[in-house]
């Protein structure tokens, strides 16, 4: 039971290259949501999908295409990387008959 | 926006001080939550609090959520170096959990 994966946990990338952030939850959660951290900003929502099939804008969505491929997996891309998306990356699931997230281990991205 | 205002943004005491940290917002949440955040690692849950009023207590940590249900606290008694670490509060909905800043806690020995 690995909980929630995201792969890969590094990257560097250049300016206008593109990448997908890979992320998979073993839990059976319908909900699953990719958040970004920055210094002194908390987690902010980017994306999130309410069930397969369905996914809607968070917070900060604008740069970011995402997509609920089964239920188990949740990829987020980047078409074109701009330096301003240099972060740190958290995918989760939720259950929801506790409200609890259940968060990867994140991926730290630069973009240069 | 953030809907989710944590107070203070960082905090830095002594070991055996006791210490509150604040969590507002202008929204009602169905529940609040608190999650802890360790360096290199996603944040972990460590409690959800759900009626206005609610008081839950986690060894010497103690949870209260308002009356209103727009804000919350967490005290922590007799600080521990072992509770260094980054603190969020999270508001609940039907769909979204929104997170506040953070609250980076520092704990010397």
């Amino acid at each position: 039971n690995a909980g929630v994966t995201q792969t890969p946990k590094f990257q560097v990338l250049k300016t206008g290259q593109s990448m997908t952030l890979q992320c998979a939850q073993d839990m059976n959660h319908n909900s699953m949501y990719w958040y970004r951290q920055d210094p002194g900003m908390g987690l902010r929502l980017i994306y999130y999908s309410a069930s397969e099939g369905t996914t809607d804008k968070g917070e900060v969505p604008n740069g970011y295409n995402v997509s609920r491929l089964n239920k188990r997996e949740f990829s987020l891309r980047l078409e074109s990387a701009a330096p301003s998306q240099t972060s740190v990356y958290f995918c989760a699931s939720r259950d929801r008959v506790t409200n609890e997230q259940f968060f990867g281990p994140g991926t730290r991205l630069t973009v240069l | 926006t953030q809907l989710l205002e944590q107070s203070p943004q960082f905090l830095s005491i002594q070991e055996g001080e006791n210490l509150t940290v604040y969590c507002n917002s202008s929204s009602v949440f169905s529940s609040l939550q608190w999650y802890r955040q360790e360096p290199g690692e996603g944040p972990v849950l460590l409690v959800t609090v759900v009626t206005g009023g609610e008081v839950k207590k986690l060894k010497r940590l103690t949870f209260q959520f308002g009356d209103a249900r727009k804000d919350s606290s967490l005290h922590i008694t007799a600080a521990q170096t072992g509770d260094t670490g980054l603190y969020l509060c999270a508001g609940a909905g039907d769909d979204k959990i929104i997170f506040g800043k953070g609250t980076r806690l520092h704990i010397l020995p």
